[in-house]
Formats: structure tokens, sequence, C-alpha cells
């Protein structure tokens, strides 16, 4: 049971203009969620985080969106860069304070130059 | 410079052969835990420990063992390997501000 759900496996972008990636979640307990970028051949690296009491978080280029009522998160670039061209992983806790995190399965963004 | 150590970073093993894959950070966080990656599956956690000698079952923990017998080092036990444990594993730790430190990955193959 995917509790944490990126249904689009890859994107791409033109350079310069906005990137979304999306992210679905089914357990109402997730009070917490964060977006990591992977490269290849490296570890997830953590990008931005939202807890559940805020709908929106910004941290330079990239925004994070939560809507509650549709349990779904999105991540916004802009302006994209190739630089962003990475794996990028949404994921989910349960009760603040309990660090396990639930994983999504990852959407693959390619910047077009 | 804060990082979480894995080795080997690759590692091919036969079917059987017990193997340890070692996890070291050097930030004094209390929480580490284990993934593997799998296509399309995303990361799926094997095994957590809150502190030393705490440890629990993630979401795929069969045929894994962990142990957590000082802060830094975390091991993640493969007592008899099989195939369908072909995997990219990844080791975290976290301290308070949550967000996990990754290390850089270990690509199993089991034959």
């Amino acid at each position: 049971d995917q509790q944490v759900k990126q249904n689009s496996p890859s994107l791409s972008v033109q350079e310069g203009r906005i990137s979304i990636l999306n992210c679905d979640y089914t357990n109402s307990m997730f009070d917490y969620f964060l977006w990591y970028k992977k490269y290849p051949a490296e570890g997830p690296t953590f990008l931005i985080s939202i807890s559940s009491i805020k709908d929106k978080n910004e941290d330079g280029r990239f925004t994070v969106f939560l809507n509650k009522s549709a349990k779904h998160l999105s991540l916004h670039i802009v302006p994209s860069q190739p630089g962003d061209s990475a794996v990028y992983f949404c994921a989910a806790s349960a009760n603040f304070g309990n660090e396990k995190l639930t994983f999504g399965t990852g959407t693959r963004l390619t910047i077009i130059p | 410079e804060a990082q979480v150590t894995q080795n080997p970073r690759y590692l091919i093993t036969v079917t059987g052969k017990k193997l340890t894959v070692t996890c070291s950070q050097n930030m004094n966080h209390e929480y580490m835990s284990w993934y593997r990656q799998d296509p399309g599956l995303g990361l799926r956690q094997i095994y957590y420990s809150m502190n030393v000698e705490v440890t629990d079952k993630g979401d795929v923990p069969e045929g894994y063992k962990v142990s957590r017998k000082e802060k830094r080092n975390f091991p993640l036990i493969l007592e008899s390997p099989s195939p369908n444990q072909t995997s990219l594993y990844f080791c975290a730790s976290s301290g308070t501000n949550y967000g996990y430190t990754f290390g850089s990955g270990t690509r199993l193959t089991v034959v």
C-alpha cells in the first residue's frame, strides 16, 4: 500500500520555465512533509519541508504548497536551471516528532537547455 | 565535514554468503535508518534506531538485521543474502531538525 504517491515518473521542462512536481498521500495522520533531491551515484539531499499548520513554504527558487483537504502537495521550482535535473522524492511523517519518513516513488526531472 | 559514510559502495556476492554494510555518522545524531531503493518503489525503510541499543523494524525488514552498539555506527547485516535483496541501499541519520542526511549508497548485487 503506497501511502505517498508521485504519479509522474518523469517530467521535462525548458530552462527558465517553472517546474511543478506533484505528490499525493493517503494517510491523514501525516503532518510533516519533505522534498529530497537525488543525483546519480549520490544519496538524497534534503531540499525543503512544510508542516501541516502551513499551506506554503518558500526557500529561494523552491516553494512547496500543501493542500490538506486534497491530501496533495507540490514543489515549484522557478526558474528551472540545468542543475535542477535530478530525481525528486517527496516524503511524509506522522505524529510530528516521530522521525520515520515514508517516501514516494520519485519523479525524474530533466531541464532542457 | 558532517557526513554519513557507507561502505562498500559496490558489492557483488553470492546467495547465502553473509555480508555486512557499514554506516557511520559524525554528527552525534540519535536517529539512524536504513532504506533500500528499487525501481518503481521509491525508498523503503528497512530498520531504524532511535538511540543506542534501540532498534525497530521498518516496512521491509525481512532478511536483514541491524545493531546499534555505539551512537555513530549502524551496520546492516544480511545473514543469508538472496537475489531479491539486490538493490541500492542508503543509510541515513537525523538530528532534531528533521532533515535526514543520507550516505552515498551501496549498490548490492546478489547472484
